[in-house]
Order: C-alpha cells, then structure tokens, then sequence
C-alpha cells in the first residue's frame, strides 16, 4: 500500500517553542489531513488541505499542502501544554477508493 | 454533536475466543472504517465499508471480518483472537470522500488477548 513518512517521530519542547512536523509521500495526494490523538481519545481533524501549495491557518496552527502534492507540512506556533498529544498526517487521493493513508504519528510532549 | 460510540473501551480475552468490537454512528455516514493502531506503527486500515452489506478489505485483513447490516453500526470480528491481535482499535466514518475527507473517530477499544 502507498506509504506515507512522517518526522519527527518524537519532540520535547519547553512550553512556548514552536513546533514543526512533516509527511512525504512517494504517491500523490489530493487531500491531506492534519489529525490530533490525546491520551484515551480517538483522533481528532485539526486541518484539512484540498489544494496544492494550500496554506492553511487554524489558530496556532498553520499547515501547507506541497506543491508537488507529495507532501506537507503542521507548524504549532507559541505550544502550550494541551498541546501534548500524538499528531497523525493522513494522505487521502482518487485511487484506492479515497482510503486515508496515516502516518506514524508525532508524539509531542511539551514542558511547562 | 456527531458522535461514534464503540461498545466496549477496554477487554481482556483469552487466545481462541470468539471478539466482537461493535461501532454505532448517529451522523448517517455512508462510509465506515476500522483501524488498528500500535505504537510506532501509526493506523492501520483493517476493513472499510461504502454502505449498508458492502465491505472491503484494507491493509491487514488478515484474521478478522466484518458485519454491516445497518448504516449506523459496524462490527469488527476477531473469530479466533491471537495475542498479536492485542492492540487499540479505531472505529471511524464519513461522509463519501467527493463530500469531504474528515474521518470521525470514536474514542478506541484496547483489547487485549492472554
């Protein structure tokens, strides 16, 4: 199945930090969701991209579709601690019946 | 507010028994997905659904079947459970995808099998 890569695998920041993760493909996409999971909850949409070279902003959140649909991009500006959570990309085309394909996740851990 | 409930957030079953996960959703989505989750390794798509008796299978089909017979719940099977089917499991559904692409999760169901 289509493969996505997602980076960091892990972060640890002092609350305040900004914060930046990324998914690439070797597929393309025309949709790509930005997902957050908290401890004992199922994940939740946080950003949705239908265009290339999209910038999306959700509050402290801003994310972009790629140009080359093969990849994006969450930035978290100024973290809080209710940021903690798990972050999932998900990629999300016209073949395969229009599947989500995830990536692993982004464990974020901010310090107060 | 929409809603996905799964039957059971937590169980604990013994190698060979027979698991049933049940996913109820009160938003008339057509489309209906399980997934498994295990640390490191992200969701993973177990079975999806377009509608009422249809069914297709995912990435890891392997050990596990499902049951739609109507458009608010889906059942994921395990017909004879194995310690590596110890994991969390996501039930989630949809509007078809031409409408949009946000999946609604439910909160999860952590079994697992001694």
């Amino acid at each position: 199945g289509q493969q996505l890569n997602q980076s960091p695998q892990s972060m640890f920041i002092q609350e305040g930090e900004d914060v930046s993760m990324n998914c690439t493909s070797s597929s393309i996409f025309n949709t790509w969701l930005w997902y957050k999971q908290e401890p004992g909850e199922g994940p939740v949409l946080l950003i949705a991209l239908y265009k290339a070279g999209e910038l999306t902003s959700n509050g402290r959140l801003t994310a972009q579709f790629g140009i080359t649909r093969k990849d994006s991009f969450l930035n978290i500006s100024a973290s809080i601690p209710s940021d903690v959570g798990i972050y999932f990309c998900a990629g999300q085309g016209d073949t395969n019946a229009g599947k989500s394909t995830f990536g692993d996740g982004t464990t974020l851990t901010v310090k107060p | 507010d929409v809603k996905v409930t799964q039957s059971s957030r937590y169980l604990v079953k013994r190698t060979g028994e027979k698991v049933f996960l049940e996913c109820v959703q009160d938003m008339d989505h057509e489309n209906m997905f399980w997934y498994r989750q295990d640390p490191g390794l992200g969701l993973r798509l177990i079975y999806f659904s377009y509608d009422v008796k249809m069914k297709e299978k995912g990435d890891i089909p392997e050990g596990y079947s499902v049951s739609r017979e109507k458009k608010e719940r889906f059942s994921l099977i395990l017909e004879s459970a194995s310690t590596n089917q110890t994991s969390m499991y996501l039930c989630a559904s949809r509007r078809p995808v031409i409408v949009t692409g946000e999946l609604f999760f439910g909160e999860g169901s952590r079994l697992t099998v001694l």
